[in-house]
């Protein structure tokens, strides 16, 4: 099974400053059919079910705010939100789809500092 | 408007069984891969199991092999999860999500508890 291991697993930033979360693989995840890599990343708040945010390691889904964004390449890949907002503080979640079973990284959780 | 309702949660003893069921409405169904993914209290997210579109090819985790089964009625726009011989450690929300690899829309998720 493909381990993601995210980095860190918490951080607390100032509202306005770069939020900046690793996710690091155990194994390749590129999908030679779409020359992209199969990963996606969610956003949870308290009570909600996950959002996805990102997919294909940088496309932003529909109405997704332009202060997220994805990068990466190989193994590593990375979630950075720009200018965090109020509304940011939340858990975020890498997961891999380019093979079963499908598996996610344990969470990050962000605050406000 | 997309839409994913998750029911048939509850409580049940160990060993026993539920049902768990994803109503889906505002899309077109029958296309679509659907997911069933877990969070228990406190926990990050594990992937349970997967249903394509035409129902043939169907995943499991390791975790829920033999004792889950998921099946789908595209006539009926649902999705089913059978859970069998129930562990005190299959206690979570369960989300339904649909997917085209990454998940893309999920439920609000129904809560599972498996106590004696």
């Amino acid at each position: 099974d493909i381990v993601l291991t995210q980095s860190p697993d918490s951080l607390a930033v100032s509202l306005g400053e770069r939020a900046t979360i690793n996710c690091k693989s155990s194994q390749y995840i590129f999908d030679v059919s779409k020359n992209e890599n199969s990963l996606a990343w969610y956003q949870q708040k308290p009570g909600q079910p996950p959002k996805l945010l990102i997919y294909w390691a940088s496309t932003r889904d529909f109405g997704v705010p332009d202060r997220f964004s994805g990068s990466g390449s190989g193994t590593d890949f990375t979630l950075t939100i720009s200018s965090l907002q109020a509304e940011d503080v939340a858990l975020y979640y890498c997961q891999q789809y380019n093979s079963m079973p499908r598996t996610f990284g344990q969470g990050t959780k962000v605050e406000i500092k | 408007e997309m839409q994913l309702v998750e029911s048939g949660g509850g409580v049940a003893q160990p060993g026993g069984s539920l049902r768990l069921s994803c109503a889906a409405s505002g899309f077109n169904f029958s296309p679509y891969g659907l997911n069933w993914v877990r969070q228990a209290p406190g926990r990050g997210l594990e992937w349970v199991s997967y249903i394509s579109g035409g129902s043939g090819k169907i995943y499991y985790a390791d975790s829920v092999k033999g004792r889950f089964t998921v099946s789908r009625d595209n006539a009926k726009n649902s999705l089913i999860l059978q859970m069998n011989s129930l562990r005190v450690e299959d206690t979570a929300v369960y989300y339904c999500a649909t997917s085209t690899g990454h998940l893309d829309h999920w439920g609000q998720g129904t809560l599972v508890t498996v106590s004696s």
